[in-house]
């Protein structure tokens, strides 16, 4: 069973830190990974999709890269802002030819910037 | 377009009611998801449908939800029973293709008393 990792669990740094998330999967056999965003009392809003033939994604001031081999992938966030305050959520699907669809997730990181 | 759209945003309802959750996905999209958020065990799927077709129910934590998807644009989940273990935050998402980049509506906050 896929199980995801997300570290750490919170962080709080102050505004114009360049910062890095790390997500950990146990099963390298994924499709593609998924960065999300959620706000308090929002939904997810999608930040970057890399497919599994992908090393790296970038939209913006946010890097997503991917290590399959390793189960690995960082989200790198440029110049923070306090705007970037949210919790960070990935997630990844399975290869096809097994098990289910559908997106299995980490438990998020909870990241502050202080103004 | 609107994006996902779900509704109500809130319910709060009493132990044994029935709830039903309700879903819009964005138009074109083939796959349809629903999954439960709680702090204690984070996003968790429920169910996904395919071309309309449930393709996999085995997140359904028991026989009292169920979910339809009677045609390409609405989905529901239903609780009945309901009951107070069943309070969360249920989302709703689609995508084009069934492994291609999923698109989450705003929740519906489920509350059982």
């Amino acid at each position: 069973k896929q199980e995801v990792t997300q570290i750490p669990a919170a962080l709080s740094v102050p505004e114009g830190e360049n910062l890095v998330l790390n997500c950990s999967f146990t099963d390298s056999a994924i499709y593609n990974l998924q960065w999300f965003r959620q706000d308090p009392g929002k939904g997810l809003t999608s930040l970057l999709l890399i497919q599994s033939s992908q090393r790296e994604q970038t939209s913006g001031r946010l890097n997503a890269s991917l290590d399959k081999s390793s189960g690995r992938s960082t989200l790198y966030i440029a110049a923070s802002q306090p705007g970037d305050s949210a919790t960070y959520l990935c997630a990844v699907i399975r290869g096809l030819g097994g098990g289910a669809d559908g997106l299995t997730f980490g438990k998020g990181t909870h990241l502050i910037i202080q103004p | 377009d609107a994006g996902v759209i779900q509704s109500p945003r809130h319910e709060v309802t009493e132990m044994g009611q029935e709830v039903t959750l309700r879903c819009k996905p964005i138009s074109g999209h083939n796959s349809l998801f629903w999954y439960r958020q709680t702090m204690m065990r984070g996003l968790e799927l429920l169910i996904y449908f395919n071309n309309n077709v449930p393709i996999d129910d085995s997140g359904m934590p028991e026989d009292r939800f169920s979910a339809k998807m009677p045609n390409a644009s609405f989905s529901t989940l239903k609780i009945q029973p309901s009951e107070p273990r069943d309070s969360a935050v249920y989302f709703c998402a689609s995508s084009r293709q069934r492994n291609t980049e999923a698109f989450f509506g705003q929740g519906t906050r489920l509350t059982v008393v």
